[in-house]
């Protein structure tokens, strides 16, 4: 038990554009998912925390008008890249909570052209 | 903010060989995980320390919590090509997870 899944695995696309990733607990319910960023040879940085029903709570340094993040399920959180520019190219890996624990997706690879 | 200084950053080893890694913290944390993470994969959970001065095994690897809450270690004995991979140690604070930068292990065959 204890699988999640994140969606698309791969994403490309042109500046200026959106994008959404899907995080799911696939055999749980997470109240609670985070949000992770990791630029090639780094380490994981935590984006933001995502809790159901309330708003996500963002770290420092990071815009919450850009990362649009959406957990209207206990299966489900969103993070919409929103006006991605090239900066943004990274490795997206989000993490549901169950009793304490985090359990990884196994990330999403944008790619801002 | 909490920061995590792991190392060594890069091992290459022969197949056979033991490694040692480790991180240390500028302040305590009530737990440490170690995990590995292949490439373009999320990261998988090796082995969770709750209290100070725990060793813990899981197969070839051993870890430690600090007497000081303050750093751990994981050794893995007898590596093999399987190994290769990036390991990161997490402290964990609340229900935060701050990662270490992570040690790159190559295994030659």
């Amino acid at each position: 038990g204890a699988v999640v899944s994140q969606h698309p695995s791969r994403v490309i696309c042109k500046s200026g554009t959106s994008v959404k990733i899907e995080c799911r607990s696939l055999d749980f319910q997470a109240t609670t998912m985070f949000w992770y960023r990791q630029f090639p040879k780094q380490s994981l940085m935590l984006m933001a925390t995502s809790n159901e029903g309330s708003k996500a709570t963002y770290e420092q340094g990071v815009e919450k008008d850009k990362f649009l993040i959406n957990h209207a399920s206990l299966t489900l959180s969103t993070l919409t890249v929103t006006s991605a520019h090239p900066e943004d190219s990274s490795f997206y890996i989000c993490s549901a909570a169950r009793t304490g624990e985090q359990f990884f997706g196994p990330g999403t690879r944008l790619t801002v052209l | 903010g909490q920061q995590l200084n792991q190392s060594p950053q890069s091992m290459f080893i022969q197949e056979g060989e033991d490694v040692s890694m480790n991180c240390t913290s500028s302040s305590i944390f009530n737990t440490w995980l170690w995990y590995k993470q292949e490439p373009g994969e999320g990261p998988v959970l090796l082995i969770a320390l709750y209290k100070a001065g725990e060793l813990t095994s899981n197969g070839r690897l051993t870890a430690q919590f600090g007497i000081t809450r303050k750093d751990s270690f994981l050794n893995i004995s007898a590596s093999i090509p399987s190994d290769v991979g990036i390991y990161f140690c997490a402290g964990v604070s609340g229900s935060r997870l701050t990662f270490g930068e992570g040690t790159q292990l190559t295994v030659n065959p």
